[in-house]
């Protein structure tokens, strides 16, 4: 069964900080997502990662995926309150689009 | 832009009753699919359809729930006979095609309350 665990569960972190989630998988995947969620809202998409070493970048959050680690990192750099929100990683077996959701990372950036 | 419109914003039902929940995906996406997050909890998967069919389904996903595509707009989940633990907010998602860099787009959900 394939699994996806993120963490920390809850970060709260100062404007200016920089910061990082992280994203473990536990079977082979070709593609990962990371997804943003406001509270009561729906689920915005941010990045799809299809390769290992593949990063991507939009604004102050950068994504980048290692396939043979079964790991994805969304680093955030110089946070500010907007980015306050639920962020979800999304992974989808070989094969399948079956997407399974991480727990989420709740952030929480104050002024 | 086009997005996924998702219909009624809230639900509230007794349990035992049966409840549909609408969904219009992007009009020329050809993948749907239904998820559900419980309060405070992660996004479980619950179907994909394409072509008139379910193409995967979770454990979850069982004889209560339903989905149909009654006139090539509309896109519904049924659930027949509701429980508590249904009470959750479900969202529709749609994309275009299901090659690897395809992407969902996802509805802002309806909140259904069993009671």
């Amino acid at each position: 069964e394939l699994k996806v665990e993120q963490n920390p569960l809850f970060l709260s972190m100062q404007e200016g900080k920089n910061y990082t989630i992280y994203c473990n998988y536990s079977t082979t995947s070709d593609r990962l997502y990371w997804y943003r969620q406001d509270p009561g809202k729906s689920l915005e998409s941010l990045f799809v990662l299809l390769s290992n070493g593949a990063v991507k970048q939009e604004g102050r959050l950068m994504a980048s995926l290692d396939t043979k680690a079964r790991l994805s990192t969304l680093h955030i750099t110089a946070a500010v309150h907007d980015l306050s929100a639920t962020y979800f990683c999304a992974v989808a077996r070989s094969g399948t689009y079956k997407y399974i959701f991480g727990t989420g990372t709740r952030l929480k950036v104050l002024a | 832009e086009p997005e996924v419109t998702q219909t009624p914003s809230h639900q509230v039902t007794q349990m035992g009753q049966e409840v549909i929940l609408r969904c219009v995906p992007i009009s020329n996406h050809l993948y749907f699919y239904w998820y559900r997050q419980i309060l405070g909890q992660k996004v479980e998967f619950l179907v994909s359809f394409y072509n008139n069919e379910i193409s995967e389904k979770s454990e979850i996903f069982d004889d209560q729930f339903s989905v149909e595509r009654p006139d090539g707009s509309n896109f519904t989940l049924k659930i027949r006979s509701t429980k508590l633990e249904d009470s959750a907010m479900y969202f529709c998602a749609s994309s275009a095609r299901q090659g690897s860099n395809e992407k969902l787009f996802f509805g802002s959900g309806t909140q259904l309350s069993v009671l």
